[in-house]
């Protein structure tokens, strides 16, 4: 079992969608947890990242943390063309520890 | 501008051969890795460095070796002892070691014949 997951798509959306993507991971130890946006043959960005439990909100984007069932999310709202790309999460144990990244999930958005 | 460079985009080598990606970066930070990018996986750590002259394996380093001697600078070569070099190679940085803020740069496209 893979310590992250992460369902790899596509995920295909009009515009203006509220958009869920989401990881599960194993390893309770985990503290801090990232988004990276990736488009097409780029290096990733990082988008969002939360430490522990709860909510952070960005603009257009939220990002949930429920460590009780070992899961986390990004919300786009209002999603654009613009926002198509590959999302990937990426989460580690503490600020000295190396990231474990998701295999990251597609997102189309038409118009 | 700051941020990290790679170079070359797209790489095209032979079996056998030796090769050294680029990567550069202006934004001060102590530590650089070295990842590869496969369809269907996520990101794998091949090496990091936390400080220049220092540099520590990550989870595949075999047939992957690194050098740290400038802070800017982190290459990586791809000996032709990796069995499966062709992959997308990002490099990435950020302000202190192990600090979960990772800037990363374009990425090396190498294809392997």
């Amino acid at each position: 079992q893979k310590e992250v997951e992460q369902d790899p798509g596509p995920l295909s959306v009009p515009e203006g969608a509220i958009v869920s993507l989401n990881c599960t991971y194993s390893n309770s130890a985990f503290q801090y947890f990232m988004w990276y946006r990736q488009y097409s043959r780029k290096g990733p960005e990082l988008l969002m990242y939360t430490y522990s439990s709860g909510n952070k909100e960005d603009g257009r984007f939220t990002a949930q943390v429920d460590k009780s069932s070992k899961y986390i999310s990004l919300f786009i709202r209002d999603s654009q063309p613009s926002d198509s790309a590959t999302y990937l999460c990426a989460m580690s144990a503490s600020n000295t520890d190396k990231l474990i990244f998701g295999t990251g999930t597609r997102l189309q958005v038409f118009p | 501008d700051g941020g990290i460079t790679q170079s070359p985009k797209y790489l095209f080598r032979k079996e056998g051969q030796n090769v050294t990606l680029s990567c550069e970066q202006n934004l001060n930070h102590d530590a650089m890795y070295w990842y590869r990018q496969d369809p269907g996986q996520g990101l794998r750590l091949i090496y990091y460095s936390q400080i220049v002259n220092d540099f520590q394996k990550g989870d595949i380093a075999e047939g992957y070796s690194v050098s740290r001697e400038k802070k800017e600078s982190f290459p990586l070569t791809v000996t032709s002892a990796q069995k499966n070099p062709t992959a997308f190679y990002l490099c990435a940085s950020s302000i202190l070691a192990g600090n979960y803020e990772q800037y990363f740069g374009p990425g090396t496209r190498l294809t392997v014949t």
